[in-house]
């Protein structure tokens, strides 16, 4: 199985901050043929189910805010908050789809400061 | 507007069943394809299986032997059946569209296993 590491666990932020996250997977994710990572992340607010915010590494989903960045290629990915809002207080989870099983990472958490 | 709704028991005694139903509207499912994820509390997301739009199925290799997922198309329902439950498999359990990544997402079933 790919294994997908993101760091930090947790990270404390002021409103209007620019934060960026880290995701590594265990294998590239890059598939030669059509040159795509297969790479997703999901927000998830308490109590709510995750919500895609962006696939294919950096296209972000319809209605999702243009601070949401996605970024990276092969086993490292990125994502990029540009100015924090207070609605961004979540935890944000990687996932791999490249192969099966589909698998996440551990989550980031954004709490305020 | 698609819609996925996962139903099922709240509770289930060690060594039982577990039976959950997803209701899905606004898309097709011979044409989509439906996973199960679940979350114990306070930690993360676990993919279990899916169903294709073909009808195939394929599992988490470390829950495979307690797992199976079927469907009925024309109620536009997607079913998990897991055996033998244990303590550990106390969690949220979702129904997500699985295109690749997963883009449509339940509201989650809570599933405690207590005697």
């Amino acid at each position: 199985d790919i294994v997908m590491t993101q760091t930090p666990s947790s990270q404390a932020v002021s409103a209007g901050e620019k934060v960026t996250m880290s995701c590594k997977s265990s294998q590239s994710l890059l598939y030669s043929e059509n040159k795509k990572n297969y790479l997703a992340w999901y927000q998830q607010k308490p109590g709510q189910s995750p919500k895609l915010l962006i696939s294919w590494a950096s296209t972000r989903e319809s209605g999702v805010p243009d601070r949401f960045i996605g970024s990276g290629s092969g086993t490292d990915f990125t994502l990029t908050i540009s100015s924090v809002q207070a609605e961004d207080l979540a935890v944000y989870y990687c996932e791999q789809y490249y192969d099966t099983p589909p698998t996440f990472g551990g989550g980031t958490k954004l709490e305020l400061k | 507007q698609v819609q996925l709704k996962e139903s099922g028991p709240g509770l289930v005694q060690p060594s039982q069943t577990l039976s959950l139903t997803c209701t899905v509207s606004g898309l097709s499912l011979t044409s989509n394809s439906v996973s199960w994820i679940r979350q114990p509390p306070g930690k993360g997301l676990e993919w279990m299986g899916v169903i294709w739009s073909n009808g195939g199925t394929d599992y988490n290799s470390a829950i495979k032997s307690r797992l199976s997922i079927s469907r009925d198309t024309s109620k536009s329902q997607v079913f998990l059946k897991m055996n033998s439950l244990q303590t550990e498999d106390t969690a949220m359990y979702f129904c997500a569209n699985t295109p690749g990544d997963f883009d449509y997402w339940g509201q989650g079933v809570m599933v405690t296993v207590s005697s």
